[in-house]
């Protein structure tokens, strides 16, 4: 079955220690993006890749980091610098960044910071 | 200002009724893409409908139909016959063509749907 898998589901964290989000595709899409959710909140793009080895920050990119060596993966590293890391981390992607087809969502991670 | 704007944070309908979730927005790019989206207690974000700004016609994809109204900057969603199982979030999204909006969706804070037997 082709989609978005997204791990861990949930992750427990100690404040100072960064922690990565595995964002895995088998769509063929070009484009992956990571979003965060909070409580009562809409969804806030933090980073975005239209190809390969390329990225660009979002909204709320301060305290993330991301890579993309391979075209069906895009993992987001929520770091020690990021002030307030507890959320609902969604990944997506689809087939072309400036298009007007929808965004296929992986069913997300949560982050708990202890 | 805020880009789209859902000003219901929580609906209630009667099973099998109709029900209409608000959605504005704001743009001045004159080609732009409106997104609905479900998201049940499981987290994970489901596309019901799309309207592109140049779509003469309300979009509809089964109980789902958008209302358009382009002038007022309306996006209103509408579920027919409503089931218990459409209890869940709903977001309105935006894509504009240029700059930086044309990579990104940008979403609403969303309305809870809340269907009673």
């Amino acid at each position: 079955d082709g989609g978005i898998t997204q791990s861990p589901k949930y992750l427990f964290r100690k404040e100072g220690q960064n922690v990565t989000l595995s964002c895995e595709q088998n769509l063929n899409h070009d484009a992956m993006y990571w979003y965060r959710q909070d409580p009562g909140q809409g969804l806030r793009l933090i980073y975005y890749s239209q190809i390969v080895n390329d990225f660009q920050k979002g909204d709320i990119a301060e305290g993330y980091s991301v890579s993309r060596e391979k075209k069906e993966s895009f993992p987001l590293t929520v770091t020690s610098a990021q002030k307030n890391p507890t959320a609902f981390y969604l990944c997506a992607s689809s087939i072309r960044a400036r298009e007007t087809g929808e965004l296929f969502f992986g069913e997300g991670s949560r982050l708990t910071v202890l | 200002a805020q880009k789209i704007t859902q000003t219901q944070p929580g609906m209630f309908v009667q099973e099998k009724e109709a029900v209409t979730l608000d959605c504005t927005y704001d743009t001045s790019d004159p080609s732009y893409g409106l997104f609905w989206y479900k998201q049940p207690s499981s987290g994970e974000m489901i596309f019901l409908i799309y309207q592109g700004s140049y779509d003469q016609q309300n979009a509809t994809e089964g109980r789902y139909s958008l209302n358009f109204q382009k002038a007022r900057k309306s996006a209103n969603l509408v579920i027919s016959a409503s089931q218990l199982g459409d209890s869940a979030m709903y977001f309105c999204a935006m894509r504009e063509s240029s700059g930086a909006g044309s990579y990104q969706l940008t979403f609403g804070k969303g309305t809870k749907l809340s269907v009673i037997p």
